[in-house]
């Protein structure tokens, strides 16, 4: 069965802090590795990964792929309270379905 | 990229009823799923709304309970049947425009039911 774990579940960090969230996966016939973040109700797409080693970025968030050790990390430095949310990780395989992760939960104090 | 619209946003509703959730898509895509997030939890998977065929349950899930239409390629509906409290969530809409699931998601803002 496919899986993602994510790391940590929360975090707590003050303005101005980097952050490096966690996903690892186990997949049959991995695709791509999806990141979301979730507000409120609807999660909205920040990064899809297919290749190892290639760094995604979109200004402070950046991320990179490591299908070796099957895992992917999502940093974002300079931190403001507007990056509160939930992060979420899902992986697409064989199966042609998005298998999510439980998420992190981000809260930025000021 | 799509934009989707889910409605009613939010709903409660007295156990033993059904609702209908729908979604419109503001063009043409290949995938359209439907998914569940309970209180605290990630989201699930419930069933991919294939256009002009039965949906394909995920396991754990089951026509009678979530019967689910496309009768094309920007609309569907979810609804939810015989409700009962353990089915308080958010119900996610989203669509593929790409081919399969592994390209990027697009999600509706969400229906927020409650079941008293």
């Amino acid at each position: 069965e496919d899986k993602v774990v994510q790391s940590p579940l929360s975090l707590v960090v003050h303005e101005g802090d980097t952050v490096t969230l966690n996903c690892s996966y186990e997949v049959t016939n991995f695709r791509s590795l999806l990141w979301y973040k979730q507000e409120k109700k609807a999660p909205t797409f920040l990064f899809m990964l297919t290749s190892s080693g290639i760094e995604k970025k979109s200004g402070r968030l950046s991320s990179i792929l490591d299908k070796k050790e099957l895992f992917s990390i999502l940093n974002i430095t300079a931190t403001q309270t507007g990056d509160s949310a939930v992060y979420l990780c899902a992986v697409g395989g064989g199966s042609e379905k998005l298998v999510f992760g439980k998420g992190t939960k981000l809260t930025v104090n000021p | 990229s799509a934009v989707i619209s889910q409605k009613p946003s939010r709903d409660i509703c007295q156990r033993g009823t059904s609702l209908t959730i729908q979604c419109q898509v503001d063009s043409q895509v290949t995938m359209m799923f439907w998914y569940r997030q309970q209180p605290g939890q990630s989201l699930t998977l419930i069933a991919t709304a294939n256009q002009g065929s039965e949906a394909t349950y995920e396991s754990g899930f089951v026509i009678d309970k979530f019967p689910i239409s496309r009768p094309n390629l920007t609309f569907s509906t979810l609804t939810v049947s015989n409700m009962s409290p353990e089915d308080s969530s958010i119900y996610l809409c989203s669509a593929s425009p790409g081919q399969g699931s592994t390209g990027e998601l697009f999600f509706g803002e969400g229906s927020r039911l409650t079941v008293l």
